[in-house]
């Protein structure tokens, strides 16, 4: 079975940027996948990010981009805040009526 | 403005059944596909169903297929989802979430469902 792979945690300065990818145990990520990104918070809904490999969500700061960096999907923060410091969470589409979520990355900034 | 308000859950014993419902409003409920995503205690994400936006299809993941049914009630703009045979590891808050194109763009505001004897 497919895994979708994402870093587990990642570290980023105060207005500092940070590229988090989202990669598959077996073969390249494309746009053919329709990646998306989702930030988490506990006790709260997901908020989505970007969908469609780079299409921002209403509302979302273009500080959040989306794009395919080699052979994995990319969410970059630019400019981190401290209210940026959460799970992320990648999906790709794998066809044939399937999605699968990355085990996530939790975004410190300090 | 898009609202997705869920209703349903609670506690039940290992075995019964639940039903999640999710209310849409402030679009055009019948153009959209819509899923069922679930985040047990201290895990990540998991999708659970989706049902595409005529109801013609609909799909799960492995370890729900033949106990979970996905639907939607266009008259009503709700989307459901049917929880039989509930196992301890079904616990997670569920969220409902309405799919612009082969992905998730608003979410309900989650229901948590604990299945424990």
């Amino acid at each position: 079975q497919t895994v979708v792979t994402q870093e587990p945690s990642f570290s980023v300065s105060p207005g500092g940027t940070v590229t988090l990818t989202c990669g598959l145990s077996s073969g390249s990520v494309s746009t053919t996948y329709y990646p998306s990104w989702y930030q988490k918070t506990p006790g709260q809904a997901p908020r989505t990010l970007i969908y469609s490999t780079n299409t921002r969500s209403f509302g979302v700061p273009d500080r959040f981009s989306g794009s395919i960096l080699g052979n994995k999907a990319a969410l970059t923060i630019t400019g981190a805040q401290a209210d940026d410091e959460s799970d992320y969470y990648c999906v790709l589409y794998m066809g044939s009526g399937t999605w699968v979520f990355g085990g996530g990355t939790k975004v410190t900034v300090l | 403005q898009v609202h997705l308000v869920q209703s349903g859950g609670g506690v039940v014993q290992p075995g019964r059944s639940l039903r999640l419902s999710c209310a849409a409003s402030g679009y055009t409920f019948s153009s959209h596909g819509m899923h069922w995503v679930r985040q047990a205690p201290g895990k990540g994400l998991e999708w659970v169903a989706a049902i595409w936006y005529d109801g013609s299809e609909t799909y799960y993941t492995d370890s729900v297929k033949g106990r979970f049914t996905i639907s939607r009630d266009d008259s009503q703009n709700t989307l459901h989802l049917q929880m039989n045979g509930l196992r301890v590891e079904d616990t997670a808050v569920y969220y409902c979430a309405r799919d612009p194109l082969h992905s998730f763009d608003v979410w309900g505001q989650g229901t948590v469902v604990t299945v424990s004897s």
